[in-house]
C-alpha cells in the first residue's frame, strides 16, 4: 500500500510570485485535503476535494486554489505570494470524509521571500 | 465555535518516565471525532487514534494510552516509560461536524514532548 507522497519537498519564492504544490493520494482514498501549517502552529484547513470537486474550504483567500484528478491526486495552487504564505504544506487523504481518519503526507515547506 | 485546546505548550521528561498529554475541545455537536497524531522533526503527521463520541471506553495500546471523558470534554493522551523516539510535536484534532461532510480537522496548537535519555 503506498502511502500519501508530495512534491517538491522544499519550495523557495519570492513575493507575487505563483506556485504550484502536488499530492498522491493513499491507494484505495478518494479524498484529499490541504492544510496549511505555520511555524509553531497547528495546521489549517485549506480545503478539501472530492470527486474533483471543492467540498469545502477554510478561511483562505481566492488566491488559494486546487484541483483533483481523476487518478485522486491533487495540485494546490497559491497565486500572488504573500511573505506570511511561507509554511508547510501538508496534504491528506481519506476515503469520503465525515470524521474518516485523514492520512498525511511528509509536506511541502513553501519559504517566500 | 469548534475549539481544541493543548495547554501544554512543552514538556521535557526523562526516558522511562510517564507522561501525559492534555487535551480539551469544545463543541456543540452530539456526534464528532477526535484523533491524536504525532509530528516528528521530519514534519509528516503520524495517525495515532481516532475516536469518536460515542465510545468513551478508554483504549490501551503498547505504551500509548487514551482517556476519553465527555464530561469534561478531555481526550488525554499518556505516554508509559516514555523513550527518546517519542520526541514529537503531538496534535489533538477534532473533526469538525459542521462542516458538512468535509471531516475537516480542527487542530490544537500541540505540544512538543522532549525525552531525554
Amino acid at each position: 500500500e503506498t502511502g500519501v507522497t508530495q512534491s517538491p519537498t522544499h519550495l523557495i519564492k519570492t513575493r507575487g510570485q505563483q506556485v504550484t504544490l502536488r499530492c498522491s493520494s493513499q491507494s484505495g482514498h478518494n479524498t484529499v485535503s490541504w492544510y496549511q501549517q505555520a511555524l509553531g502552529q497547528g495546521p489549517q484547513f485549506i480545503f478539501q476535494y472530492y470527486r474533483e470537486e471543492e467540498n469545502g474550504r477554510g478561511n483562505f483567500p481566492p488566491r488559494f486554489s486546487g484541483l483533483q484528478f481523476p487518478n485522486y491526486s491533487s495540485e494546490l495552487n497559491v497565486n500572488a505570494l504573500e511573505l506570511d504564505d511561507s509554511a508547510l504544506y501538508l496534504c491528506a487523504s481519506s476515503f469520503l470524509g465525515g470524521g474518516e481518519t485523514q492520512y498525511f503526507g511528509p509536506g511541502t515547506r513553501l519559504l517566500v521571500l | 465555535a469548534q475549539k481544541v485546546t493543548q495547554a501544554q505548550t512543552e514538556i521535557s521528561v526523562v526516558e522511562k518516565e510517564d507522561v501525559t498529554l492534555d487535551c480539551v475541545y469544545e463543541t456543540r455537536d452530539t456526534t464528532y471525532y477526535l484523533f491524536w497524531y504525532k509530528q516528528p522533526p521530519s514534519g509528516e503527521l503520524v495517525f495515532l487514534i481516532r475516536r469518536n463520541s460515542f465510545d468513551e471506553q478508554n483504549e490501551i495500546s503498547g505504551r500509548y494510552s487514551w482517556n476519553f471523558q465527555k464530561s469534561t470534554s478531555s481526550f488525554n493522551f499518556t505516554i508509559t516509560a516514555s523513550q527518546v523516539v517519542d520526541s514529537a510535536v503531538y496534535f489533538c484534532a477534532l473533526s469538525d461536524p459542521g462542516s458538512g461532510n468535509t471531516g475537516k480537522l480542527i487542530f490544537g496548537q500541540g505540544t512538543t514532548l522532549q525525552v531525554k535519555p
